[in-house]
């Protein structure tokens, strides 16, 4: 069974740098799958931040584009999720999930939240 | 990017009632759509992918119709579990992979 488990600090304030990781057990990154990071707000919904593939190509938002980075390691079988400048706008439950490619995500975190605040 | 937009809700309907949610997307994504299904405090899970294709261990009453822009999912018996938020998603012109706004599902 594929379990995926997001961590990382609740509370970042304005301006500075966002990090999250996944763990993933059950099933290796490195096995085909597409992975990749979402989130929701009440006031934007569902939002897909981006998705990777472990052979390395990388697809991310256009309009997030600028402040994110993902990257994986595939020895921990874990990857993460890095956005910088945060404002209050990125308040929201981040979520990693996966699927067979950067489209139906059949595989989800439980969800963290994060507040962005001074 | 393409602009996802699900009738408005919440839908109020009574166990065993049959349910009908609308998708519609700004141009035409063929059949790459997906339904998911969101309960408070829980990730959004997988329902439908290939607009009618059925995840991995969904009960057959949930069924899902449509392509190119106009999209279905549809609840047979709705039952006590169902009641929920709804998701599409399209995942043919990306990036970015682009989800509606969702239609809530509630007891009458």
């Amino acid at each position: 069974q594929v379990q995926l488990q997001e961590s990382g600090p609740g509370l970042v304030k304005p301006s500075e740098t966002l990090s999250l990781n996944c763990t993933v057990s059950g099933y290796s990154i490195s096995s085909g799958y597409y992975w990749g990071w979402l989130r929701q707000t009440p006031e934007m919904g569902l939002e897909w931040i981006g998705s990777f593939h472990h052979s390395g190509r990388m697809y991310y938002h256009p309009s997030l584009k600028s402040r994110v980075t993902m990257a994986f390691d595939t020895s921990k079988n874990q990857f993460s999720l890095i956005l910088t400048s945060v404002s209050a706008a990125d308040t929201a439950v981040y979520y990693c999930a996966g699927g067979d490619y950067v489209g139906p995500f059949d595989q989800w975190g439980q969800g963290t939240r994060v507040t962005v605040s001074s | 990017e393409i602009v996802m937009t699900q009738s408005p809700g919440p839908l109020s309907v009574s166990p065993g009632e049959r349910v009908t949610l609308s998708c519609k997307a700004s141009q035409s994504v063929s059949g790459n759509l997906a339904w998911y299904q969101q309960k408070p405090g829980q990730a959004p899970r997988l329902l439908i992918y290939g607009a009618s294709i059925r995840a991995t261990g969904i009960p057959t009453r949930f069924s899902g119709s449509g392509s190119g822009t106009e999209f279905a999912l549809t609840i047979s018996s709705l039952q006590s579990e169902d009641f929920a938020i709804y998701y599409c998603q399209q995942y043919n012109k990306w990036p970015p992979v682009t989800f509606g706004g969702g239609t809530k599902v509630e007891i009458k």
